[in-house]
Formats: C-alpha cells, sequence, structure tokens
C-alpha cells in the first residue's frame, strides 16, 4: 500500500518568513495530493491540492509543487502569520485511497 | 459550506464496552470513510464504504469494528468491545465521486474523541 513521508516533524519560523514541508510517497498509481490544516481539537481541513497533471499551484500565501518523477510534493507558505500555527497534514489518494503523512507541527513566533 | 456532522464529540467509557461513533456525511456524497488520530500521532485510515459495503480496510480495522449505513444520512461506526488503546480521536470523512483525474476530495468532521477507561 501506500506510504508517505512527511518532514519535518516541527517547524518553527519567525513570523513573516516562509515555511516549506516536504512529503514523499512510495505508489506511483496516487494522483491527487491534498493538504490539510488541522488545528487544536478541530478535524483536519483541506488547505489546498494539486493533481497529478499539474507540477505547481498557489493560492494567495500558499503554494504546492508535486515532482511525480521523484514522487516529491512540497507545501510553501509565504509571509507567514501566527495564524497559520497548526500541524500540516501531506497526503497521496489513489481514487478514494487516501494515505495521509506523519503530520508536521507548524510554530509561527510573533 | 456543506459539512460532515459528528456526534458525540466526546464519549467516556469503560473497557469491554460496545461504542458507537456516528456520522451524518454531506448529502450528496457517495464515499464515507473513519479515520483515527492518536493523542499526538498521525491520522490512519480505518475504513472506506461505498455502495453500502466497504470497499478497502486497513489492519487497524479488525473484527472489534464494524461500519454500517442504517439509513440515507448516517454512516456509524461500532468498536465492540473497547480496549484502551482505542482511546483517540475518530474522524469521518465523505467524498463524491471523482473529478477528472479520478480522485476524491474529502471533507473531514471535527471528531469524536473516546476515551476507554
Amino acid at each position: 500500500g501506500e506510504n508517505v513521508e512527511q518532514h519535518p516533524s516541527t517547524l518553527s519560523v519567525q513570523e513573516g518568513d516562509s515555511a516549506v514541508i516536504k512529503c514523499t510517497y512510495s505508489d506511483s498509481a496516487s494522483n491527487y495530493f491534498p493538504w490539510y490544516k488541522q488545528e487544536l481539537g478541530k478535524g483536519p481541513q483541506l488547505i489546498i491540492d494539486i493533481r497529478s497533471n499539474v507540477g505547481e499551484k498557489k493560492d494567495q500565501r500558499i503554494a504546492v509543487t508535486l515532482n511525480k518523477t521523484a514522487k516529491h510534493f512540497s507545501l510553501h507558505i509565504t509571509e507567514t502569520q501566527p495564524e497559520d500555527s497548526a500541524v500540516y497534514f501531506c497526503a497521496a489518494v489513489n481514487y478514494n485511497d487516501m494515505r495521509f503523512g506523519a503530520g508536521t507541527r507548524l510554530t509561527v513566533k510573533p | 459550506e456543506p459539512e460532515v456532522t459528528q456526534t458525540p464529540s466526546h464519549q467516556v467509557t469503560q473497557m469491554g464496552q460496545e461504542v458507537i461513533l456516528r456520522c451524518v456525511p454531506i448529502s450528496n456524497h457517495l464515499y464515507f470513510y473513519w479515520y483515527r488520530q492518536i493523542l499526538g500521532q498521525k491520522v490512519e485510515f480505518l475504513v472506506s464504504f461505498y455502495n453500502n459495503e466497504i470497499s478497502e480496510k486497513s489492519e487497524i480495522f479488525d473484527d472489534q469494528f464494524s461500519v454500517e449505513r442504517p439509513d440515507g444520512s448516517n454512516f456509524t461506526l461500532k468498536i465492540r468491545s473497547t480496549k484502551l488503546e482505542d482511546s483517540a480521536m475518530y474522524f469521518c470523512a465523505s467524498s463524491s465521486p471523482g473529478q477528472l483525474s479520478g480522485a476524491n476530495v474529502l471533507t473531514f468532521g471535527a471528531g469524536s474523541r473516546l476515551t476507554v477507561l
């Protein structure tokens, strides 16, 4: 089955800096890569996603890149704000089979 | 914005007791899922359900677990005889049929916290 590795497990940045979270996956059949943000006591919320026919996608301060050959995908948050502090999960999806990475706890210090 | 609703938000039970966690998926969704998150750990896949049957399950989803769609709106997870290690957040999710690439976008509920004493 699919195995998703996510790094780093914790990330601390100063407000205004950029944050990058990286994931790798094992199943070449995976074709959809969502990123979820989980705040304390809440369920994962989709923040951005990318499909395998696209190499990069941007939504305001958030961008995601995908390298299908290397089976890598990354989340980039620019101009970080304290409200970006949360746990971020990457996932790889093969049709209706979604597997998560272990999560990255991002702390943005004011 | 349509949402997935889960009840209860928190349940405390004694070891060996049966627990039923309930979910109301988004109304036009056809795929339903349960995930589990032990405190501080990753979100783990338990089971997916489509067309009134399990389509996939993980090694975690053993004989003590079962899922059911008893009517047109609810999707339940039953844990038959709870163990201490079942203590976790349980997330329900639902999705509609895949888009062009065939992959489904999941919407998660807020979770049900299960504490087994």
